[in-house]
C-alpha cells in the first residue's frame, strides 16, 4: 500500500522556471492538500481539493497553481519560480478527519 | 483565525522518563486534533487523532487527551526511548484545514 506518493524528490530551480510537483493517493480520499514547511513557520496550507474538480485557496497560494482531473492525483505548479519559494513541500490527502502525508519534495531556488 | 502553539519548543530526557508534550489553541470550534511525528528529512506520520466528540486517545506508549473548552491539547509519552527522538507536532482542523503548531524536538538520550 504506497499512500501518498510524491515526485520528485529533490528539486533545484533556477529563478524564473516552472515546473510541476506531482502527488497521488492510492487510498480513494476525496480531500487533498498542498503544505509547504519553512524553518520557524511550521506548515502552511497552499491549496487544498475537497474532490475531483474542485479546487480551493489556502493559507498561501500566490505563485502556485492547481488541477484536481482524478482523485487520484493532485499536481501543484509553480508558475515563475522565485527564491521565496524555496522550501519543502508537502501533499497530504484526508478520510474522516484522518490526513496522511507524503514524504515531501525538497525544493531550492536559485 | 485559528493559531496553535506548542510548548515547549525543545525538550532533552534522559531514556525512561515520561514526558508530556502540550498543544493550545485558539477557536475552539475545531473538528479534530492530531497529533504527527517528524523525522529530520522525512515526511509526517500520524500518531493519533482526537475527533470532537472524544477526550483521549491511546496508542501503545502514547495517549493523546482534547479540552475543547480549554482549548488544549496532550501528549503523553511514557517510559521514553531515543527511537522516540523525534518531531512532534499537533495541527487543529478547522472545516477540513490543518492549523499546524511549530512542534515540539524531543531528543532522549540513553
Amino acid at each position: 500500500n504506497a499512500g501518498v506518493t510524491q515526485t520528485p524528490k529533490f528539486q533545484v530551480l533556477k529563478t524564473g522556471q516552472s515546473m510541476t510537483l506531482q502527488c497521488a493517493q492510492d487510498m480513494n480520499h476525496e480531500y487533498m492538500s498542498w503544505y509547504r514547511q519553512d524553518p520557524g513557520m511550521g506548515l502552511r496550507l497552499i491549496h487544498y481539493s475537497v474532490g475531483a474538480g474542485i479546487t480551493d485557496q489556502g493559507e498561501v497560494p500566490n505563485g502556485y497553481n492547481v488541477s484536481r482531473s482524478t482523485t487520484e492525483d493532485f499536481p501543484l505548479r509553480l508558475l515563475s519560480a522565485a527564491p521565496s519559494q524555496t522550501s519543502v513541500y508537502f501533499c497530504a490527502s484526508s478520510s474522516f478527519g484522518e490526513a496522511f502525508f507524503g514524504q515531501g519534495t525538497r525544493l531550492t531556488v536559485v | 483565525k485559528q493559531e496553535v502553539t506548542q510548548i515547549p519548543a525543545a525538550l532533552s530526557v534522559p531514556e525512561g522518563e515520561n514526558l508530556v508534550l502540550n498543544c493550545s489553541f485558539t477557536d475552539s470550534a475545531i473538528y479534530n486534533l492530531q497529533w504527527f511525528r517528524q523525522d529530520p528529512g522525512k515526511g509526517l506520520t500520524s500518531l493519533l487523532l482526537i475527533q470532537s466528540s472524544q477526550r483521549e486517545q491511546t496508542s501503545g506508549r502514547l495517549n493523546a487527551s482534547l479540552d475543547k473548552s480549554s482549548g488544549r491539547s496532550t501528549l503523553y509519552i511514557a517510559a521514553s526511548q531515543p527511537g522516540d527522538s523525534a518531531t512532534y507536532l499537533c495541527a487543529a482542523d478547522n472545516t477540513d484545514k490543518l492549523i499546524f503548531g511549530t512542534g515540539t524536538r524531543l531528543q532522549v538520550f540513553p
